[in-house]
């Protein structure tokens, strides 16, 4: 099956540092990728629509300048928090699917970010 | 717009006792359904999904789930759980006609299997 991974899969860092989370498929080429962000106890957020070779497309409510997308591949795409706060700390998810095969979504272990 | 509706936000139930999750959905088109699960402190893996064809759809695990359309529900159950089942279920809808293919989650349903 289409395999996605996460990387860091934790990360723990001071306010006002950023931090960059990577997502990458493994098995596939994925011109679409998702961000999720999971609050305790919640369901998935989606934060963002990170699409190979342009600019992310944002959920509303969710700031461009703070969470910062790049998809520059087919297989890689980086969520970047910029200047983190306490706040920002979650469960961040990504997804991707498989290119002409549009109804599933196959995600990553996640990555726990924690702001002190 | 489609919304999805868990009902169930815990499920407590002993080992090898049958289980049930109930999922509701809305829309007035033809959707794709989906149930994952999310072990703790990881990522949603694909258990099973509806697209079109049976009504019933066995998924990994030993779960299986049905589409009844005039209920607009897509309950997943398994006939006898185990511990190793306790985790985060989570119902999910895409919209199967046009459309960016972004699903809609419920709110999750915590299954809790005892000893």
């Amino acid at each position: 099956g289409a395999v996605v991974s996460q990387h860091p899969s934790r990360v723990i860092c001071k306010s006002g540092t950023s931090v960059k989370i990577e997502c990458r498929s493994l098995d596939f080429q994925a011109t679409t990728m998702f961000w999720y962000r999971q609050f305790p106890k919640q369901s998935l957020m989606l934060m963002a629509t990170s699409n190979e070779g342009s600019k992310a497309t944002y959920e509303q409510g969710v700031e461009k300048d703070k969470f910062l997308i790049n998809h520059a591949s087919l297989t890689l795409s980086t969520l970047t928090v910029t200047s983190a706060h306490p706040e920002d700390s979650s469960f961040y998810i990504c997804s991707a699917k498989i290119p002409g095969i549009g109804e599933t979504q196959y995600f990553g272990p996640g990555t726990r970010l924690l702001v002190l | 717009a489609q919304s999805v509706t868990q009902l169930d936000s815990q499920v407590p139930v002993f080992e090898e006792a049958p289980v049930e999750l109930r999922c509701n959905y809305s829309s007035s088109v033809s959707v794709y359904l989906f149930w994952y699960v999310q072990y703790p402190n990881q990522g949603l893996q694909l258990l099973l999904k509806y697209l079109s064809g049976s009504t019933l759809v066995k998924g990994i695990n030993g779960f299986e789930a049905e589409f009844n359309k005039s209920q607009t529900s897509f309950h997943l159950r398994k006939p006898s759980v185990h511990i190793s089942d306790t985790a985060e279920y989570f119902c999910a809808v895409i919209l199967g006609s046009g459309g960016s293919y972004i699903p809609t989650f419920g709110r999750g349903t915590s299954l809790i299997v005892h000893p």
